[in-house]
This record gives structure tokens, C-alpha cells and sequence, in this order.
């Protein structure tokens, strides 16, 4: 079944623990990226790549990085979480960029306390 | 910014009646996309249409837009409550989809 599969599904961390967040995908996209969504704000991109080794930052890049050392995986790492990174975050990935629809994993709801 | 805004926001509708959504941009695309995200789930692609299409359908669903006026409107013909659901539209240009906040619809049974 194509998919992307983001883990875990729920995290709950203290302000200053490093974690990642991964995301992976089957469907041998070239296009993958990670999204914030928070209440009134709606989805905001914080990185994206569009292809192996290839990374760029969206609009809330801050606090954040990202590896695209293969095709099928693009980990989201926080390498010092606070709490204003408290969020529900989505990967996607595509095909084409912007060009294609994009396909989302279901979510990885974090909390910062 | 590249980013789509709806409208409204929030909507609700009896089931069978029609749904409609408004969605604007203030860059050039190279296409719109519209997704439909249920309850904190991850979002769904209905339709893309491409700018230099009008309109475009699928099922139930009907998507127009205007490059001119940097709009594009979604309907939704006779709602069934599965519609229910915040939909998002997303302006596509260089090499980035902007998502809006969402359109919240609720269809009464």
C-alpha cells in the first residue's frame, strides 16, 4: 500500500531533550516535506526537499533541521524543543513538487512541556 | 505571499444542500490544490487544477479558477455528513504549495 508513515504518533517531551520525528515513504517520491499545524495558523511548511541531499527551508524553519540521506526518509530533528514547537506536524511527499498532490502521513502530535 | 486564504471559514449546511468555498492568492501558480483534513487527521488531496484550466470535476466536486482575479472556489454537491471536514486550498508555485488556514464545514444530517 503506498503511504507515508510518520512515528511516533504522540510525543510528549521536556524543554532541551533533542528528538526526531521520521517520516518515510513508499512510493519512491522525489518531493517530500514536513508542515506545522497549529490552531488559527492553519498548515506552515518548515522544511522541504526535493530530492536526495537536497533541503531548503519553508516558512518556520527555526528550531528545526532536516536530513535527506535517502529517497524514501526525511527525519524532522529538534535539536532543542521548547515549547512553542508544542504542534501537530505532518510529512508529505509528491512526485513532482508542487506540481503533483501531495501525500500525507497521519500525523505526529508533540508536546513541549 | 504565495499562501491561499478561504472563505469562509466556517460553514454549515444541511445534508443535500451545496457547498461552497472561496479561496484567494496574491502570487502566480501553477496550479491549485484543494485537501480535505478530518478531525486533526492528515489532509486528503481532492483536485488540482492547473493554471490554465477554468474548471475541472470529480464526483461531487467542482473547482473553478480565475488567474485574473487570483481566486478559486470549490463546490460540494449534495452534501452527505461525511463531508464534514475542513478543507484546505493550496496555491502551487515554485516548487512550494502554501496551505491556508482551512475551511471548517459541518453537514447536519
Amino acid at each position: 500500500e503506498a503511504q507515508v508513515t510518520q512515528n511516533p504518533r504522540y510525543l510528549i517531551t521536556v524543554t532541551g531533550k533533542k528528538l526526531t520525528v521520521t517520516c518515510s515513504q513508499n512510493m519512491n517520491h522525489e518531493y517530500m516535506s514536513w508542515y506545522r499545524q497549529d490552531p488559527g495558523l492553519g498548515l506552515r511548511q518548515i522544511y522541504y526537499s526535493m530530492n536526495v541531499e537536497v533541503t531548503d527551508k519553508g516558512d518556520v524553519p527555526e528550531g528545526y533541521k532536516v536530513s535527506r540521506k535517502e529517497k524514501r526518509n526525511f527525519p524532522l530533528i529538534l535539536e532543542s524543543p521548547s515549547p512553542n514547537q508544542t504542534s501537530l506536524y505532518f510529512c508529505a511527499s509528491t512526485l513532482q513538487g508542487a506540481n503533483s498532490p501531495l501525500h500525507f502521513g497521519n500525523g505526529t502530535r508533540l508536546t513541549v512541556t | 505571499s504565495q499562501q491561499g486564504e478561504e472563505d469562509p471559514q466556517a460553514l454549515s449546511i444541511q445534508e443535500g444542500e451545496n457547498a461552497t468555498m472561496n479561496c484567494s492568492y496574491k502570487t502566480s501558480i501553477n496550479n491549485l490544490q484543494w485537501y480535505r483534513q478530518n478531525s486533526g487527521r492528515g489532509l486528503v488531496h481532492l483536485i488540482l487544477i492547473r493554471s490554465n484550466e477554468r474548471e475541472k470535476h470529480s464526483g461531487r466536486l467542482r473547482v473553478t479558477l480565475d488567474t485574473s482575479k487570483k481566486s478559486s472556489s470549490l463546490l460540494i454537491t449534495a452534501s452527505r455528513a461525511a463531508d464534514t471536514a475542513s478543507y484546505f486550498c493550496a496555491p502551487g508555485g515554485n516548487n512550494r504549495l502554501a496551505f491556508g488556514k482551512g475551511n471548517q464545514v459541518v453537514v447536519i444530517p
